[in-house]
This record gives structure tokens, C-alpha cells and sequence, in this order.
């Protein structure tokens, strides 16, 4: 069975500081992985998503993660954040042949002016 | 392009009433569709999925149902409400085959139960 730890549950960041979501995943098969964003009273949106290849990929809104195979994490980053990235921020999981995603339980970005 | 639709998107029920969300997708067929139910501070629970008309897995007993009378077209119900069905529920597609295709999710219905 699958599962997914997202260890911070509100990360507090200054504007145009760097940040970093943390998810870890635990799985015994090949995993397909998701960051999704959620602005209040909104649904999710999908930020970004590892499939296979490249193991550094690129979303929209200048995210970026990494999927780190030996480690079971796929972290989630910016460089520099804005007050409109406010939101909270949900990891992902699932797997081929299944139909089921696994989330974590969100981590709530709040950007300080 | 596909998109999903949910209503109605806020909803006041007393307790002991009957509850109907619906959820429909456009510009795509035979889809996966399921509804999750979010609850303050508790993240995303998987409610129910289908992969077809008349084909529902529940994942969590409760007080809720869902139905697929089309292709397109999901229903969350109860006969009931409780005051713990009270939460932000959010309807979500996804292509065949599944795994590596994404969840698109609707806007959400957000329920509030007195």
C-alpha cells in the first residue's frame, strides 16, 4: 500500500525568500507523483508531476520538485515566493493499474510581506 | 478542452435532511470520477470513485452515496445529514487508463450542517 507524509503542516516564509515543501512517499511498486495547489474555497489545482525521466521537473508559477527514488521524497521548491502563492499545497501519489491517488495532508504556505 | 462542473457550490442543510451534490464533466468520455470530502485540518479523503455508469467503490463507510446514471455525471447523496458530513467536497476526473493521468478537480461544494 501506498502512503504520503507531508512533515510540515504550515511553513511560514517572507516574500521573495526561497521555499521548500517537504513530501515523502512509501510505495513497492513505480509511483507517479503530484503537487497540487489550493487557494481558499477553491479546488485543486496541479502545480506539477512526475511520470518517469527526468527527475527534476518544472511546474507552473516558477514551483519546481524533485523526485529523490533512494530517499522516497519529492520535495517541492521556489526560489522566490510571492504573496499570491499563499495557499496550501497538497502531495500526491498513485500508481499504475490503480485508480486511486493517496494525498498527504497538505502543508499551508503563508508568504509574509 | 474538458471541464467539470459541481453544484451547488455552498450549501446550509439542517441535520436529518437529504443532501444532493452533483458533478458533471464535459468534453471527454468514459472518465474515472470520483468525490473526496475535505475537512478542516484533515486534508483529502477519498469518498467514492467509478470507472463506469453504474459502477461505485465506497472507500469509507458512512452516511453518504453516490450514483452514475451517465458517462458524465456523478452524484453525492445522503438520505440523512449529520453534523459530522459537514466539510468541503470536490468532485475530480481523470482519463483513462489511470495512474499517470492527473485529477482535475471541480470547484467544491462546501456544506455546512446545523
Amino acid at each position: 500500500a501506498q502512503s504520503v507524509t507531508q512533515l510540515d503542516s504550515q511553513v511560514p516564509v517572507f516574500e521573495e525568500a526561497p521555499v521548500e515543501l517537504r513530501c515523502n512517499y512509501s510505495s513497492s511498486v513505480s509511483v507517479y507523483l503530484f503537487w497540487y495547489v489550493q487557494y481558499p474555497n477553491q479546488g485543486l489545482q496541479l502545480l506539477l508531476k512526475y511520470l518517469s525521466g527526468s527527475t527534476l521537473v518544472k511546474g507552473i508559477n516558477g514551483f519546481e520538485a524533485e523526485f529523490n527514488k533512494s530517499q522516497t521524497s519529492f520535495h517541492l521548491r521556489k526560489p522566490s515566493v510571492h504573496i499570491s502563492d499563499t495557499a496550501e499545497y497538497f502531495c500526491a501519489v498513485g500508481t499504475s493499474g490503480t485508480y486511486k491517488y493517496i494525498f498527504g495532508t497538505g502543508t499551508r504556505l503563508k508568504v509574509l510581506a | 478542452s474538458q471541464t467539470i462542473h459541481q453544484w451547488p457550490a455552498t450549501l446550509v442543510q439542517p441535520v436529518g435532511s437529504p443532501l444532493s451534490l452533483e458533478c458533471t464533466v464535459e468534453g471527454t468520455s468514459n472518465p474515472n470520477l470520483y468525490w473526496y470530502r475535505q475537512a478542516a485540518g484533515r486534508g483529502l479523503q477519498l469518498l467514492f470513485y467509478s470507472v463506469g455508469i453504474g459502477q461505485i467503490s465506497s472507500e469509507v463507510p458512512q452516511n453518504l452515496s453516490a450514483s452514475r446514471p451517465q458517462d458524465r455525471q456523478f452524484i453525492l447523496s445522503s438520505k440523512k445529514l449529520l453534523l459530522s458530513d459537514s466539510g468541503f467536497y470536490l468532485c475530480a476526473w481523470q482519463a483513462r487508463p489511470s495512474g499517470a493521468n492527473v485529477l482535475t478537480f471541480g470547484a467544491g461544494s462546501r456544506l455546512t450542517v446545523l
